[in-house]
């Protein structure tokens, strides 16, 4: 069984649309839980940390649910420059095992 | 600017070559990872370096070679390569902290180079 688990999409919506990518891991020892973008032929880049609290950066939300060990993102209010693969990273305590979802295709239509 | 500095960017190399890709961080992170990507892949892990040593390889062929001469610098040495093996291959750097705060052990890639093997 993989660490973590997406949905690779792809998800094709519309501008102004609102879309919510999950991603679930299979260690309750999991420590941390990062959303990462990647743009075409380029490297991953920080999107936001996911802290047990939700947190919120503009039109992301990012969500922890320890109980059912799942981590959602949402994006609300779609750009077309959201375009783009999300990642799903989470971490173990040691804290230099960083395990990847196989990321989810996200294109947004004019 | 991304932090973690990659070089070369692009890399043609025959399959008698030996090349190497070079990555430098000054960041102070005590971590550091060489990832291979394929198209439309996520990042695989290769090999990770915690405090200088090697702390993780992941069942590499010995065609890769990592070498981490300190703690901002990591290489990685080509020879043998087989066309397979051309990928984008990332860099990336964290402060390696054993039960760190969620958030605070965030990874850092570099841009990436590009390998392609004739």
């Amino acid at each position: 069984r993989k660490e973590v688990e997406q949905d690779p999409g792809p998800f094709n919506v519309p501008e102004g649309a609102t879309v919510a990518f999950n991603c679930t891991y299979s260690n309750s020892a999991s420590q941390s839980f990062f959303w990462y973008r990647q743009d075409c032929r380029k490297e991953p880049k920080l999107l936001m940390s996911v802290y047990s609290s939700g947190n919120e950066d503009g039109r992301f939300t990012a969500q922890l649910n320890r109980a059912s060990q799942y981590i959602s993102l949402l994006i609300r209010d779609s750009k077309l420059s959201d375009s783009a693969t999300y990642l799903c990273v989470v971490t173990l305590y040691t804290g230099n095992q960083f395990y990847f979802g196989t990321g989810t295709s996200l294109t947004v239509i004019p | 600017d991304t932090e973690v500095t990659q070089t070369p960017k692009h890399l043609v190399m025959g399959m008698t070559n030996k090349k190497s890709l070079k990555c430098e961080q000054h960041m102070g992170h005590r971590a550091m990872y060489w990832y291979k990507q394929k198209a439309k892949k996520p990042p695989e892990l290769m090999f990770v370096y915690s405090y200088e040593k090697l702390s993780i390889n992941e069942s590499v062929p010995s065609r890769f070679s990592p070498e981490c001469p300190n703690s901002s610098l990591l290489n990685l040495h080509l020879h043998a390569l087989q066309p397979e093996d051309s990928a984008l291959y990332l860099c990336a750097s964290s402060q390696g902290i054993a039960g760190a705060i969620s958030g605070a052990n965030v990874l850092t890639f570099g841009a990436g180079s590009r390998l392609t093997v004739l």
